[in-house]
């Protein structure tokens, strides 16, 4: 049972490339999180899809976007990559309540 | 004031010993609570929920003290493998409302 899958776990860009983080869950969760975390931060909400076919901005949603592809995949798009992005990228689910409950094993990622 | 405040620590423990964090919230309308651990370089998992009456699981005692808007986590008996960040939840609403503390550090010692 592999729960929610995250790719790719490293990462290293350039400023002002692109590239897309995959997410995907085996448990039909309807909703899918896309989090940051941070030295000395909490994990901050960047988008969530409360179930398929919707998606909502959370509280740092600036400088993204993201496709819930069907109901098992959301994936998370950084257009334009800048130095402030560098962060742990977490992809979670749950099945019926507004907080995670499984989280994907993370995406270290740095922009230079 | 920050949503949810957590001391960071480290807590170094010997094994054996008991434990407690607290986790302040400012939101007086917060609705639900819940304790998530972090081992270092990996993902959070969720360990508990806290509910009024207070919540226990084996070693783990959760509590909720709404008058003076804080969460607490007692973990007894301290063992090597409870080494981790311990992260507070409260969620005041919504999706958008779920709010992570900084995470508290236990280091438990032989």
């Amino acid at each position: 049972n592999a729960g929610v899958t995250q790719n790719p776990k490293f990462q290293v860009l350039k400023t002002g490339q692109s590239m897309t983080l995959q997410c995907a869950q085996d448990m039909n969760h309807n909703s899918m999180y896309w989090y940051r975390q941070d030295p000395g931060m909490g994990l901050r909400l960047i988008y969530y899809s409360a179930s398929e076919g919707t998606t909502d901005k959370g509280e740092v949603p600036n400088g993204y976007n993201v496709s819930r592809l069907n109901k098992r995949e959301f994936s998370l798009r950084l257009e334009s990559a800048a130095p402030s992005q560098t962060s742990v990228y977490f992809c979670a689910s749950s099945e019926q309540t507004v907080q995670p409950q499984h989280f994907g094993d993370g995406t270290r990622l740095s922009i230079l | 004031r920050k949503e949810v405040e957590q001391d960071p620590g480290p807590f170094n423990v010997p094994e054996g010993a008991t434990v407690a964090f607290n986790c302040t919230y400012s939101n007086s309308a917060s609705q639900s609570f819940f304790w998530y651990r972090q081992d270092c370089r990996k993902e959070p998992k969720l360990l508990m929920s806290v509910y009024s009456s207070g919540n226990e699981d084996g070693r783990f005692t959760a509590q909720l003290n709404r008058a003076s808007q804080y969460i607490s986590l007692l973990i007894r008996d301290s063992k090597l493998s409870d080494s981790a960040t311990y992260l507070c939840v409260v969620n005041s609403g919504g999706y958008q409302k779920v709010t992570f503390g900084i995470g508290t550090k236990l280091q438990v010692i032989p």
